[in-house]
Formats: structure tokens, sequence, C-alpha cells
């Protein structure tokens, strides 16, 4: 695709629902990005992957949120158990490399009722 | 962790004005890079603008360029000529050489008056 996309673009889940939000990458990029952006902040990082590996899960919050990208290419940002602490922007970015310039998504806006 | 500061909620410009955005960051690093990111109201960001920190010029991008003070720990971000599309939010973001995380300040909206 011409960019990073993002599904679902809204979601309102009641707490203690589980979610699931999906990142497809520009085609061919290795590296993958999640952030999360509460409301009126900037985003902040949460894992990074470089192909199906994840490298880094130091900025996830609790271990009620969970990421993959097994194939390498699609992503998905998984929370258990949502609470309303975890309503933001889910961001998602990929680039080339991992230094490279990040492309982003236009978000996930995760409401929890 | 790096603190990146901008102090600056909000600005408003008129249209063909100028307008500077303020940021200050805090690191013990000698290389790294800094970002200006704009974020329309549809949400989705991109890159407006970057500094790699052993250069000692000014990174420029059309109307939109840096002013990089290095001892002073400060980016800001000069706007010239604005334009209706320019309103958005503006983040100011470092990265550490080496490294692949973001670290974004809380951003400045920035709203061009016809």
């Amino acid at each position: 695709g011409a960019g990073v996309s993002q599904s679902p673009r809204y979601k309102v889940a009641k707490r203690g629902q589980d979610v699931a939000l999906r990142c497809d990458p520009i085609s061919g990029h290795v590296s993958l990005f999640w952030y999360q952006q509460a409301l009126g902040q900037g985003p902040e990082f949460l894992t990074y992957f470089q192909n199906e590996a994840q490298l880094d899960k130091s900025g996830l919050p609790s271990d009620r949120f969970f990421a993959e990208r097994p194939e390498g290419s699609v992503s998905t940002l998984k929370i258990q158990r949502t609470q309303q602490e975890d309503s933001a922007v889910y961001l998602c970015a990929s680039s080339l490399v991992g230094l490279a310039e990040q492309f982003f998504g236009p978000g996930t806006r995760l409401t929890v009722l | 962790a790096q603190t990146v500061t901008q102090s600056q909620p909000e600005m408003s410009v008129q249209e063909a004005e100028t307008v500077t955005l303020s940021c200050t960051y805090d690191t013990s690093e000698n290389n790294y890079y800094l970002f200006w990111y704009k974020q329309p109201p549809s949400r989705q960001m991109i890159l407006v603008i970057r500094q790699e920190a052993y250069k000692q010029q000014n990174a420029t991008e059309n109307r939109f360029s840096v002013n990089f003070q290095k001892a002073a720990k400060s980016f800001s971000l000069k706007i010239s000529d604005s334009q209706l599309g320019d309103t958005a939010m503006y983040f100011c973001a470092f990265m550490k050489q080496d490294d692949y995380k973001l670290s974004f300040g809380a951003g400045t909206t920035v709203t061009v008056r016809a």
C-alpha cells in the first residue's frame, strides 16, 4: 500500500473486554513500532519489531498488553481486560530499518467505557 | 530517559506570517537526532524536518527551518509564510544515535488564521 494503515480507526470497548488493533506497515519495511498517545500528549513508545522478532517491549505498560508480528508484516496489538486508563490513540509506524525515518499510520482511537 | 519539553501548548498565526515553536530537551548523549513532526486533525503524523546533532548547519525544508543550539539543548522550528494547511499539532522528538525509539514532547497546536 501507499502508507501505513491501521484498523479499526475507532474502537469502543467496555471495561474488561479484550481488543485487537491491527497495523499494516508499508510493504518491505523491516521495522515496526507501536506508540500510545494519550489525549493532549505526545506519543509514547510501546514496542519495536524487526521483521517477526520483537526486539523491545520495554514500553508496554502492563502484562495485559501483547503485540505480535508473526510473518514479519502485519502486526497486532492486543489489550486484555481493558481499563479506562487504556483509552488513547494507538499509533503504528514502520521504517525500512530501525534507524530510518518512521512513517506513521492514522492511529486507532480506543475508548474504554 | 530523554525529556523533551514544548512549553507552548497553543500558537496562533496569521496567514503569510511567521511563527516559531520552541523545544528543549535533556540528554547526556553527544550524538543524537532531533525531529519535528506535524500531526494534522486527521492524525496521520508526518515528518517535517530532521537535524543530526553533529551537524552545525541548521536544517531547512522549504518554509520550515530550525534553530539548533546544542549547548543550550534547544531546537526551535520556524514556519515562514504560514499557510492554512499548516494548521496542525507539531511535536518535537528526540532519538539517540544507534537507537530507534522516538521520545516526543507534549506538542504545540498551531492554528493559522485566514
